[in-house]
């Protein structure tokens, strides 16, 4: 399997512009998870998925945020309009089950806003 | 929720010493335990995981140890090495429908 794949690897941008991140989890995973990460906050889960249904968002940081999952083979991260403060690397996850089951990461969405 | 301290945020070793890195949770309910490792610039992988079962795992030179009654659990990594240099994170999580809940994690660089 080639893991989660995520794209694009590396985005620089200018603060105001629409972001999309992508993400096709492996195959017969039926979790997707969403994480930010960041010197200062570390490891934040942005929001999950469960069978395609958005559990649990609660971690998004505002409306610029949103994310789907239209099928089991794909997911987007958008961000619109983007800020400085967005600048991270956002990793997509995923994991056969909910609970105690290894989550595997994907490389990460390396994120500048300029 | 879930909460999980690590310590400490970072810390140095030499080539051959042994290092410990520690985690508190704070939900009585959390059942599963995974460590991930994450070197520079690459993703977080998993490198041991143990269960509220039992108290110990052991994996060539890494071990974790939990004890539930004082919710904690600790990584131990012996005869360390330079390429062990790399940022871990401690992580819990409740049984149902739940995620993984992770520490702020813990820098180790590991001297020659």
């Amino acid at each position: 399997d080639a893991g989660v794949i995520q794209s694009p690897r590396h985005e620089v941008t200018e603060m105001g512009q629409e972001v999309t991140l992508r993400c096709k989890p492996i195959s017969g995973h039926n979790s997707l998870f969403w994480y930010r990460q960041t010197m200062m906050r570390g490891l934040e889960l942005l929001i999950y998925f469960n069978n395609n249904v958005p559990i649990d968002d609660s971690g998004m940081p505002e409306d610029r945020f949103s994310a789907k999952m239209p099928n089991a083979s794909f997911s987007t991260l958008k961000i619109q309009p983007s800020e400085p403060r967005d600048s991270a690397v956002y990793f997509c996850a995923s994991t056969p089950g909910i609970s105690g089951n290894t989550i595997y990461f994907g490389e990460g969405s390396w994120l500048t806003v300029v | 929720g879930e909460n999980v301290e690590q310590h400490p945020s970072t810390l140095s070793v030499q080539e051959g010493d042994s290092a410990v890195i520690k985690c508190t949770y704070s939900d009585s309910a959390s059942n599963y335990f995974p460590w991930y490792k994450q070197e520079l610039g690459k993703r977080p992988q998993l490198i041991i995981d143990i269960r509220s079962n039992v108290g110990e795992k052991k994996d060539q030179r890494i071990a974790v140890t939990l004890n539930k009654t004082a919710k904690h659990f600790s990584l131990h990594i012996t005869e360390t090495q330079p390429e062990d240099s790399a940022v871990y994170f401690c992580a819990a999580s409740m049984s149902g429908y739940s995620t993984l809940t992770f520490g702020k994690g813990t820098m180790l660089l590991v001297s020659p």
